[in-house]
């Protein structure tokens, strides 16, 4: 069955560093997401991804992210000046339609976690 | 008003025991809901989609309520296996994208 992959699983960096965490989405899913998990609290969306543009962001997302699909596999989100509270967990997702079919639903992948110090 | 919102539990039951679980959101115009299920530390897996006329897949059981805004699951026959932390999920629609909302969970142990 495909799946959406991430890596790495685990990322440790410093605070103010830049880190890009990769996603490889189902083959031919054609909408892309990021969410995040603070430990302990609920998933909160971050940012949505279609054909090469972001189609809808939260507040979360601000200038210190971006999105890229760089090639026709990968989608990253860079986060570009870390902060002690950008430690969470990752997840990307992806979606073949975005909705009004039962196939628009979003798999997510097993998440990358990442802790600033 | 948190927009979608969960007893946290935790709910603690035997083998065997039926459980429920709801769920109240905000957003009237919401058009789809989910029930996820997450492991400790692992990524949201759909459990179910739910359906207003209320579904039923096996062991578990989702209905909707529009007019309250009410969402519930019901697992009948718990095993041991359905320990987990079981999300509410919304899903809003905007200019014809899609993103979902989550409830912050109900976690349920399931014990010998």
């Amino acid at each position: 069955e495909p799946e959406v992959t991430q890596t790495p699983s685990h990322q440790v960096t410093q605070m103010g560093q830049e880190v890009i965490l990769r996603c490889v989405p189902i083959s031919n899913h054609l909408y892309f997401y990021w969410y995040r998990q603070i430990l302990g609290q609920k998933v909160e969306f971050l940012v949505s991804f279609y054909n090469n543009e972001i189609s809808e962001k939260s507040e979360i997302f601000d200038d210190q992210f971006s999105v890229e699909r760089p090639d026709g596999s990968n989608f990253t989100l860079k986060i570009r000046s870390t902060k002690l509270e950008d430690s969470a967990m990752y997840f990307c997702a992806s979606s073949r339609w975005t909705s009004g079919t039962s196939t628009d639903t979003q798999y997510f992948g097993p998440g990358t976690r990442l802790t600033v110090l | 008003r948190k927009e979608v919102e969960q007893d946290p539990g935790p709910f603690n039951v035997p083998e065997g025991a039926t459980v429920a679980f709801n769920c109240t959101y905000s957003n009237s115009a919401s058009q789809s809901f989910f029930w996820y299920r997450q492991d400790c530390r692992k990524e949201p897996k759909l459990l179910m989609s739910v359906y207003s006329s209320g579904n039923e897949d096996g062991r578990f059981t989702a209905q909707l309520n529009r007019a309250s805004q009410y969402i519930s699951l019901l697992i009948r026959d718990s095993k041991l296996s359905d320990s987990a932390t079981y999300l509410c999920v919304v899903k809003e629609t905007s200019g014809g994208y899609n993103k979902l909302i989550f409830g912050a969970g109900t976690r349920l142990a399931v014990h010998p």
